[in-house]
């Protein structure tokens, strides 16, 4: 089985200053992670994936995502946080080895950027 | 990336009535994918809709309470059938990858949101 964990529900940060997420998974074998950010009233937009190659991931907004597997996290990271990234963030996992080709969702961090 | 639009954006309903949520992709894809996001909490996916077959559901949904469509490559409904103040959530429709089904990323609609009195 496949799972993530999100170990918290809020993050708040000073505008300006770096943010980090955090997000840990388990999966058989080589995992695909992925962050999606959710605006109020919004659906999910994609950020960022992890399939392959480089441990650091660079997606939108200005967010990386670093993968390290010995220690199976897949944080999420900005180094300049706006009040505009305020919103739900979520990590997913699946397997890129059979398995579900469904991902499995954590249950979301809330950032807060004050300004 | 897909473009998904979902119909409707929201919605107040009464116990026993039955909603049909609409959701439009941009491009022709294999696989669709409904979810329910209840307040404060993660994604549950409810069923899996490919084109030219039933759905499948997960564990704790039923046909019978959330029947689905998927009548061509670019369509598909979910209904939310006799619902009760529990159905209150955001419902979410989305896509993974085109038409060979192989790509690795799911993408969302903006979501129907549900309030059952």
């Amino acid at each position: 089985a496949q799972s993530v964990a999100q170990p918290e529900d809020q993050v708040n940060v000073a505008e300006g200053n770096p943010l980090t997420v955090k997000c840990t998974y388990s999966v058989s074998g080589n995992p695909y992670l992925f962050w999606y950010v959710q605006y109020p009233n919004r659906g999910l937009q994609f950020l960022l994936k992890y399939i392959t190659g480089d441990n650091l991931v660079k997606g939108s907004y200005g967010f990386e995502a670093e993968f390290n597997k010995s220690q199976t996290s897949f944080h999420l990271k900005k180094p300049s946080a706006l009040v505009s990234d305020s919103a739900l963030y979520f990590c997913a996992v699946r397997s890129a080895s059979g398995g579900s080709y469904i991902p499995t969702f954590g249950r979301g961090t809330s950032l807060i950027v004050h300004p | 990336s897909a473009v998904i639009s979902q119909k409707p954006s929201r919605d107040i309903c009464q116990r026993g009535t039955s909603l049909t949520i609409q959701c439009q992709v941009d491009s022709q894809v294999t696989m669709m994918f409904w979810y329910r996001q209840q307040p404060g909490q993660s994604l549950t996916l409810i069923a899996t809709a490919n084109q030219g077959s039933e759905a499948t559901y997960e564990s704790g949904f039923v046909i019978d309470k959330f029947p689905i469509s998927r009548p061509n490559l670019t369509f598909s409904t979910l209904t939310v059938s006799n619902m009760s103040p529990e159905d209150s959530s955001i419902y979410l429709c989305s896509v993974e990858g085109g038409l060979a089904g192989a790509g690795d990323t799911q993408y969302f609609g903006p979501g129907t949101r549900l309030t059952v009195l």
